[in-house]
């Protein structure tokens, strides 16, 4: 069970957009900044966004990320059939001491 | 250019120790603000973190396995070893070195990550 949860699955048709929740408490998300991560299938996850809102050099601006209070977001617009894949958020638990991820969401693109 | 590359067995016996080698390039881990970490997907699942190890050698690591794990670095060779002992079949996952920017906590480079499966 992961500290972070993300629904399981989203999908979407080519060119709308989806947004993936994460949701969390006080001590991680409410505290700290949260990242996220695409993961195609049999390859390694790649950064998509940092510090809630920030764009890697390199990704799209079709993805972009907030936070408010314990929850965060990414959304995704302009879908495309690449963008199929697994998606992770991400952050620092404080009572934990050290990071953590969510369960993941599967997005499909209808 | 910044790289990571994971070496070790493809193969261990359960109770085994496990010994993991990130080999990395492109920065330092003396450098403040840098982290390297493991982190762990078993097949079809999550992805779990293990353990960070930070530019001052302080250490992190998952509360659930706290207990079997050691991480190290040798600065002087760009390496970071992770060290899991007991090692059991629901182990057997893909695992990641990463380089973590602790201003932030994020990671920005992946390992392409290794595959070890526990089994006798």
């Amino acid at each position: 069970q992961s500290v972070l949860t993300q629904p399981p699955s989203a999908s979407e048709t080519p060119g709308q957009r989806v947004v993936i929740s994460c949701s969390g408490s006080r001590s991680n998300i409410g505290s700290n900044f949260v990242s996220w991560y695409r993961q195609l299938p049999g390859t390694a996850p790649t950064l998509l966004i940092y510090k809630n809102s920030q764009w890697p050099s390199g990704v799209s601006g079709r993805f972009s990320g907030s936070k408010s209070g314990t929850s965060a977001s990414l959304a995704i617009s302009g879908l495309q059939s690449e963008d199929e894949a697994d998606y992770y958020c991400a952050t620092w638990d404080d009572s934990l001491n050290g990071p953590v991820f969510g369960g993941g969401t599967k997005l499909t693109v209808l | 250019q910044v790289t990571l590359r994971e070496s070790g067995p493809a193969l261990v016996k359960p109770t085994q120790t496990l010994t993991l080698t990130c080999t990395f390039s492109g920065f330092s881990l003396s450098t403040n603000g840098m982290c390297v970490s493991w982190i762990r997907q078993s097949p079809g699942k999550a992805l779990e973190w293990l353990a960070v190890i930070d530019w001052d050698n302080d250490k992190y690591y998952s509360t659930s396995l706290k207990t079997r794990l050691t991480i190290s670095k040798d600065t002087s060779k760009d390496q970071v070893v992770l060290k899991m002992a007991n090692m059991d079949p629901l182990d057997t996952a893909t695992y990641y070195c990463a380089r973590v920017i602790w201003n932030g906590i994020y990671v920005d480079h992946w390992g392409q990550g290794t595959l070890v499966t526990v089994s006798s």
